[in-house]
């Protein structure tokens, strides 16, 4: 089965700066990665998603890495607010279904 | 209208209990999934109906029986739950099932099992 591994410790980082999270798994490579954000109490909401073939995909301030070598994709918030807080999660599919990591919580201080 | 709805939003259940969580989406999805999270913990899915046929069922236990009586509703039934089955039930759709389909999910139930 895939086992996937996020940072279980929370990141804090200042307003303004860019955060960084990490996505690395082991066994299958995924053909596709999904991120998520996910509030407390709450439902994830779909962020991106980044094929294998492809080595990055942004979105307005959020930028997703994949290095099928490594095992590992990256997920950046540039310029990051406050508003940005939350736990996010990445996902990855493989044989019909997505497989969820546990999520890394992103706290943004003013 | 990108919503999934989930009723209720709490539950509390004794272990004899009977019960159902309700979800529905007028998204025209033909995807629906049930999943299971703890705190601190993913997402684990439960069960995936395509079509409203079940396509997946990830060795779930029997005291939860899913139904979908239509594209747009899906259905968790619960019946004689153990203390550990607290936890927020999710309940997500998508186009189709396919890998490049966006799930939306819901809110969640929260459900505690005494």
């Amino acid at each position: 089965s895939q086992k996937i591994e996020q940072n279980s410790e929370a990141l804090n980082i200042q307003e303004g700066k860019t955060a960084t999270l990490t996505c690395n798994y082991t066994n299958y490579s995924p053909a596709y990665l999904q991120w998520y954000r996910q509030d407390p109490g709450r439902g994830p909401v779909f962020l991106l998603l980044i094929r294998e073939n492809e080595k990055e995909k942004r979105k307005e301030r959020l930028k997703v890495t994949f290095d099928t070598t490594l095992k590992q994709s990256l997920f950046h918030i540039t310029a990051s607010q406050p508003a940005d807080s939350a736990t996010y999660l990445c996902a990855l599919y493989n044989f019909n279904k997505f497989y969820f990591g546990s999520g890394t919580k992103l706290n943004v201080k003013p | 209208d990108t919503e999934v709805t989930q009723t209720p939003k709490h539950l509390v259940m004794g272990m004899t209990n009977k019960k159902s969580l309700k979800c529905e989406q007028h998204m025209g999805h033909r995807a629906m999934y049930w999943y299971k999270q703890k705190a601190k913990k993913p997402p684990e899915l439960m069960f995936v109906y395509s079509y409203e046929k079940l396509s997946i069922n990830e060795s779930v236990p029997s005291r939860f029986s899913p139904e979908c009586p239509n594209s747009s509703l899906l259905n968790l039934h619960l019946h004689a739950l153990q203390p550990e089955d607290s936890a927020l039930y999710l309940c997500a759709s998508s186009q189709d099932k396919l890998a490049t389909d966006t799930q939306y999910f819901g809110p969640g139930t929260r459900l505690t099992v005494l």
